[in-house]
């Protein structure tokens, strides 16, 4: 057990949905990344929060959006939901902004499935 | 363009064996390099980390080099085990904006 939650375990949507996967970092950790993998596909990275703003952004869509709050937990939105967006979204966070010496503690995933 | 490519895409070898695992990259510049191991439908973890100065890092049977020169590096896994089954990703950190570039892994299929 990393320590890092997700939320839900599985969500199954129809296409143009809109949905929210929630991630609670660990204890102590300032810094929340979002990844995305789809099947037969390695990690993308989406996006990284760090202590509340914005720190990196990766291959995200113009139709996802995320947001660190105040006690550090994370919210990734998808919207108008395509077929190609079913996949397993990781939540990963670190302690610090990244870095040789941070490490990233991942969760166990959110498997998003559209019909 | 910034890539990680690993390989094999796939290795089956018996329980006790070693096998060595490559990745190479054009990350440019670099920061770091790590190692991770992604059980089937769970969250990757982290297995080593290493920085341009470093050459080798150990974590019990499992050892990672890097040749920071030729922009490769290996993971070496001794005496597998039916546990050591997963697929392993190669990711490297660049420099200054800390953008990660990912593998795609190699899928490692220990048999008895």
């Amino acid at each position: 057990d990393s320590g890092v939650t997700q939320t839900p375990k599985h969500l199954i949507t129809a296409t143009g949905q809109r949905v929210t996967l929630r991630c609670s970092p660990r204890s102590g950790d300032l810094s929340v990344y979002w990844y995305q993998q789809s099947l037969d596909q390695g990690l993308q990275f989406l996006i990284q929060y760090y202590n509340g703003e914005e720190r990196a952004k990766g291959n995200i869509l113009e139709r996802f959006s995320a947001q660190q709050f105040p006690d550090l937990h994370s919210e990734l939105n998808l919207s108008s939901l395509e077929l190609g967006d079913s996949a397993l979204y990781f939540c990963a966070s670190s302690r610090q902004s990244g870095g040789a010496g941070d490490t990233q503690y991942f969760g166990p995933g959110t498997r998003l499935t559209v019909l | 363009k910034n890539q990680v490519e690993q390989s094999p895409q796939s290795l089956i070898i018996l329980e006790g064996k070693n096998c060595t695992l490559q990745c190479n990259y054009t990350v440019s510049p670099f920061s770091n390099l790590r190692w991770y191991k992604q059980d089937t439908g769970r969250g990757p973890v982290s297995l080593t980390i290493m920085t341009f100065s470093e050459n080798t890092k150990s974590n019990g049977r499992y050892t990672a080099t890097l040749d920071a020169d030729t922009k490769q590096s290996s993971l070496h896994i001794t005496a597998s085990q039916l546990s050591d089954s997963a697929s392993y990703i190669c990711v490297v950190t660049s420099f200054g904006n800390e953008k990660l570039t990912f593998g795609t892994g190699t899928r490692l299929t220990i048999i008895p």
